[in-house]
């Protein structure tokens, strides 16, 4: 079956330390997101990539990082510079931009110890 | 600025008995708009969409969503709900800088038995 697989689904972080959340895709889709989703809010964009080796800024870019270097993966990194990285990370795909349907894994819950 | 606002933080409603959703938009031009539906610690799914044409969107699980520019309006709606439809419901719409969606801050529904 397709689909986006997220790993792993609870994640701990130690101050200081940075930590890579996977997000795996067999939909053969050309691009990935990667949304934060905190209580009571929407979601928020982190980054997002069209093709691969490509990615761009979304609306809260500051203290994470991505790569992009097959089509099927788009790690996230959570840097030790995003001093508030608890939240529900929410990876996505889609054929194309704009428009299109997004398919979401199920989630990565991060949290701080 | 683009924005979606869903007034409803949590909606109760008894099983079999209908149901409608709010969601408001600011948008420039002819919006594309969303909805989608989460279940809890789950990834998100496409409900219905709508680009153009009919402004009365027939989406899936019984859900349809109307389209009223006049009140910047896309609320969705079902005859009679279900417990399974307990969850939270999002709306969104692809902003006009980036062709990336811009979200509400979701409603939680809650089923009565």
């Amino acid at each position: 079956d397709g689909g986006i697989t997220q790993s792993p689904k609870y994640l701990f972080r130690k101050e200081g330390q940075n930590v890579t959340l996977s997000c795996e895709q067999n939909l053969n889709h050309d691009a990935m997101y990667w949304y934060r989703q905190d209580p009571g809010q929407g979601l928020r964009l982190i980054y997002y990539s069209q093709i691969v080796n490509d990615f761009q800024k979304g609306d809260i870019a500051e203290g994470y990082s991505v790569s992009r270097e097959k089509k099927e993966s788009f790690p996230l990194t959570v840097t030790s510079a995003q001093k508030n990285p608890t939240a529900f990370y929410l990876c996505a795909s889609s054929r194309g931009t704009g428009s299109e349907k997004l398919f979401f894994g199920s989630g990565t819950q991060l949290s701080v110890l | 600025a683009q924005s979606v606002t869903q007034p409803d933080i949590h909606i109760t409603v008894s099983e079999g008995a209908s149901l409608e959703l709010r969601c408001n938009y600011s948008y420039g031009a002819t919006p594309y708009l969303f909805w989608y539906v989460q279940s809890p610690g789950q990834g998100l799914q496409l409900l219905l969409k709508y680009f153009s044409g009919d402004t009365l969107v027939q989406g899936i699980k019984g859900f349809e969503a109307e389209f009223k520019r006049s009140q910047s309006s896309f609320n969705l709606r079902k005859p009679s709900v279900h417990w399974s439809d307990a969850a939270e419901y999002f709306c969104a719409v692809v902003g006009e800088s980036n062709y990336q969606l811009i979200w509400g801050a979701g409603t939680k529904l809650i089923i009565k038995p």
